[in-house]
C-alpha cells in the first residue's frame, strides 16, 4: 500500500512559471514532511522540509503548503529556472524511539523550458 | 555536500554471479537505509541500520543482505543474482536526535545502477 501518493507524474512548464506538486498521505502519525530534489546521476537531496504545525514554509523560491485536516501538502517553485529541472520526490516520516522511518512518493519529473 | 558514497557507481553483471555493492559515510551517523528506486517508482526501503550489528528488512521483500559491523559501513550483498533484481540502489544515512529532534534528514549517496544479463 502506497504511503504517500504523489502528483502529477511529470510537469513542464515554461520559465518564470510556477510549477505545482502535490501530495497526500493518511497515516496522521506522520510528523515530518520532507521534499527532496533528484538529478540524474544523483542522489536525492534535501530542498526543503515541514512539520505538521505550520502550514507554510518558505526557503528562497521554495514554498511547502500544509493542510493538515486534509492530509496534504505541496510544493510551489516561484520564478522557476531552467536549472530547476530535476526529479522531486515528497516523503512523510515518523520519528520512534529507536530511530525514525520514511515513505517517498513516486516523484514528479519537472522540465522548465527556458 | 554529504559525505556518502557508493561503488560501483554502474554495474553491468551476469545471472548467478555473487555482487556487493559498497556504500560508506563519514559523517558518524547511527543509521544507515538501503533503496531500491526504480523509474516512476517510490523510492522503496529494503534494509535499515540502527547502529552496529543491528540490521532490518525494511517494507520492500529483497533477496539481499546487508551487515553493519563498522558506524561508517553497510556493504549490500546479493549472493546470487538475477534479472529481476535489475535496478538502482541508493544508499542513505542519518542521525538520531532523539523524539524531540528538530529534523532528521537523509542525506543520500550518489546511487549504484546495477544491470543483471
Amino acid at each position: 500500500q502506497q504511503q504517500v501518493k504523489q502528483s502529477p507524474q511529470s510537469l513542464i512548464v515554461q520559465k518564470g512559471g510556477i510549477p505545482i506538486i502535490n501530495c497526500a498521505y493518511e497515516n496522521t502519525a506522520f510528523d515530518y514532511f520532507p521534499w527532496y530534489q533528484q538529478f540524474p546521476g544523483k542522489g536525492p537531496a534535501l530542498l526543503i522540509a515541514i512539520r505538521p504545525d505550520v502550514s507554510e514554509k518558505k526557503e528562497g523560491r521554495f514554498t511547502i503548503s500544509f493542510n493538515k485536516s486534509a492530509k496534504q501538502f505541496s510544493l510551489h517553485i516561484m520564478d522557476s529556472q531552467p536549472g530547476d529541472s530535476a526529479t522531486y520526490f515528497c516523503a512523510a516520516g515518523y520519528n520512534f524511539n529507536t530511530g525514525n522511518q520514511f515513505y517517498f512518493g513516486t516523484g514528479t519529473s519537472l522540465t522548465v523550458i527556458p | 555536500e554529504a559525505d556518502i558514497y557508493q561503488t560501483p557507481r554502474y554495474l553491468v553483471i551476469g545471472t548467478g554471479k555473487k555482487i556487493t555493492l559498497e556504500c560508506s559515510q563519514t559523517m558518524g551517523h547511527d543509521k544507515m537505509y538501503w533503496y531500491q528506486q526504480d523509474p516512476g517508482m517510490e523510492l522503496h526501503l529494503i534494509h535499515y541500520s540502527y547502529g552496529v550489528n543491528s540490521t532490518e528488512k525494511g517494507d520492500l521483500s529483497s533477496e539481499s543482505t546487508v551487515s553493519r559491523i563498522r558506524t561508517e559501513h553497510f556493504p549490500l550483498t546479493l549472493e546470487s543474482a538475477r534479472p529481476s533484481h535489475t535496478s538502482q540502489y541508493l544508499c542513505a544515512s542519518s542521525e538520531f536526535l532523539g523524539a524531540s529532534g528538530d529534523s532528521y534528514e537523509q542525506y543520500f549517496g550518489p546511487g549504484t545502477r546495477l544491470t543483471v544479463t
